[in-house]
């Protein structure tokens, strides 16, 4: 079946505009997760959601920093006024409900801030 | 909290040799231990996962990893490498409860040499 979808697959933008980034699940995976790699920090969680309750977004860097989940599938992260800090690979992951369900991951979308 | 450790960044190894990638982590409470692979601009794809029970887990592609309470370890391991299994690999924990945020350790870069 259909894995994790990220779009765009590729992004650059100048410093200071806002940046949206798409996250398809897997059909059926109620939870949803957002990530950032980067040269600096490595790997690192971002923001979580789980149906309906409201979404640990204890991992966000900043107020810039926002992501909404319609009708408990699609997902977008948004960015707004773009930092050269931003820069970074941004991972979608989704599993099935429980604590001990892998997380399957899209291909990510590698964004560049000039 | 938790912390994962990847003792070596980069690790180079002649084809059909052995390999051993080594993961140490921290926390206070029980958790479960997980290996990605991410090839080149590509997402993350599980190898193998720790729950509970038999602390040798067999994962895809000829890996098996060895949970170790004691020393807090789950080192990554593989009897003969092939050119294909250049890549990052990643030891991840999550908590038994609550959100699955996985926490990732620096990566191993493994480079195989024909």
């Amino acid at each position: 079946g259909a894995g994790v979808s990220q779009s765009p697959s590729n992004k650059v933008t100048e410093k200071g505009k806002d940046v949206e980034l798409r996250c398809d699940p897997i059909s059926g995976h109620t939870a949803l997760y957002w990530y950032r790699q980067s040269l600096g920090q490595g790997l690192e969680f971002l923001i979580y959601f789980q149906g309906n309750s409201a979404p640990d977004k204890s991992g966000l860097p900043s107020d810039r920093f926002s992501a909404e989940r319609t009708g408990g599938s699609v997902s977008t992260l948004t960015i707004q006024r773009t930092q050269q800090e931003d820069s970074a690979v941004y991972l979608c992951a989704s599993s099935l409900v429980a604590s001990n369900q892998p997380q399957h991951f899209g291909d990510g979308t590698r964004l560049s801030i000039l | 909290a938790q912390s994962v450790t990847q003792l070596d960044s980069q690790v180079p190894v002649f084809e059909e040799a052995p390999v051993e990638l080594r993961c140490n982590y921290s926390s206070s409470v029980s958790v479960y231990l997980f290996w990605y692979v991410q090839y080149p601009n590509q997402g993350l794809q599980l190898l193998l996962k720790y729950l509970s029970g038999s602390t040798l887990v067999k994962g895809i592609n000829g890996f098996e990893a060895e949970f170790n309470k004691s020393q807090t370890s789950f080192h990554l391991r593989k009897p003969s490498v092939h050119i294909s299994d250049t890549a990052e690999y990643f030891c991840a924990v999550s908590d038994l409860k609550g959100a699955q945020k996985l926490v990732f350790g620096q990566g191993t870069r493994l480079t195989i040499n024909p």
